[in-house]
C-alpha cells in the first residue's frame, strides 16, 4: 500500500531556532515529491518540489532533501518566524503528469513561539 | 498566490439541505480538483476533472456531485446534506505546463463546512 508518514505530528519552537521535519514514503513508482505549507484556514501552497535526481531543493529559509534510496524526505526550516506557523504536508506523486496521482501525508503541525 | 477562488469560506446549514460549494479559477487551468480535508488528517481526492463536461470520481467514495460546464468554474453539490459531511472542502487546479512544475496543484482557501 502506497504510503506517505511524516514526523513529527506537532512540533514547537522558539522564534529564530532551525527546526527539521521528516518525511517517509512507499510510493512506488516515485515521479516527485512536494512540500507544501498549509496556514490554518487556507489551501496548501507549494514550497518545493524535487523529482527521483535531486537530493536538495531551497527556497528562502526552507530546504528540502530527497534519498530516493531511502524513500525520505526532509524539510529543514532556518532561523524560524512566527509566521512559519502553519502545518507542513508532504505530498508523493507516482507519474510526472496528470495522470500522476498525489499520495498525502497527515502534516506536521509547527508552532513557533515568541 | 495563486488566482483560484472559493466560496463560501465558512457554512453552517442544518440537516437535509442542499447546498452548493462555488469553485472558480481565473488562470486557465484545464485540470480542477475536489479535496475533503478532516482535522489533522490527509487530503482526499473526491472528485477531479480534466476539461469542460468531464468529471471523475476520486479516491474517496463521497455523496457529493460536481459539473464543469466552463473552464473556469467547477462547482460541488451536496443534494442532501448530513452532520457526516461536516468536514473541509479544498478546490484546487493544475495547468498543462510541461515537466513536473506544470503539474503543480494550485489550492483555493477552502470551504468549512458544518452540519447540524
Amino acid at each position: 500500500k502506497n504510503q506517505v508518514e511524516q514526523s513529527p505530528q506537532s512540533l514547537i519552537i522558539l522564534e529564530g531556532k532551525n527546526c527539521t521535519l521528516q518525511c517517509n514514503y512507499t510510493v512506488s513508482p516515485f515521479s516527485n515529491l512536494r512540500w507544501y505549507k498549509q496556514d490554518t484556514g487556507r489551501g496548501p501552497v507549494s514550497l518545493t518540489i524535487m523529482t527521483f535526481s535531486e537530493n536538495t531543493k531551497s527556497n528562502g529559509r526552507y530546504t528540502a532533501t530527497l534519498d530516493a534510496d531511502t524513500k525520505q524526505s526532509s524539510l529543514h526550516i532556518t532561523a524560524s518566524q512566527l509566521s512559519d506557523s502553519a502545518s507542513y504536508i508532504c505530498v508523493v506523486s507516482d507519474r510526472g503528469s496528470t495522470l500522476g496521482r498525489l499520495y498525502f501525508g497527515r502534516g506536521t503541525q509547527l508552532t513557533v513561539w515568541p | 498566490e495563486a488566482d483560484i477562488y472559493q466560496t463560501p469560506r465558512y457554512l453552517v446549514i442544518g440537516t437535509g439541505k442542499k447546498i452548493t460549494l462555488e469553485c472558480s479559477q481565473t488562470m486557465g487551468h484545464d485540470k480542477m480538483y475536489w479535496y475533503q480535508q478532516d482535522p489533522g488528517m490527509e487530503l482526499h481526492l473526491i472528485h477531479y476533472s480534466y476539461g469542460v463536461n468531464s468529471t471523475e470520481k476520486g479516491d474517496l467514495s463521497s455523496e457529493s456531485t460536481v459539473s464543469r460546464i466552463r473552464t473556469e468554474h467547477f462547482p460541488l453539490t451536496l443534494e442532501s446534506a448530513r452532520p457526516s459531511h461536516t468536514s473541509q472542502y479544498l478546490c484546487a487546479s493544475s495547468g498543462d505546463g510541461t515537466g513536473v512544475m506544470g503539474y503543480t496543484q494550485y489550492f483555493g482557501p477552502g470551504t468549512r463546512l458544518t452540519v447540524l
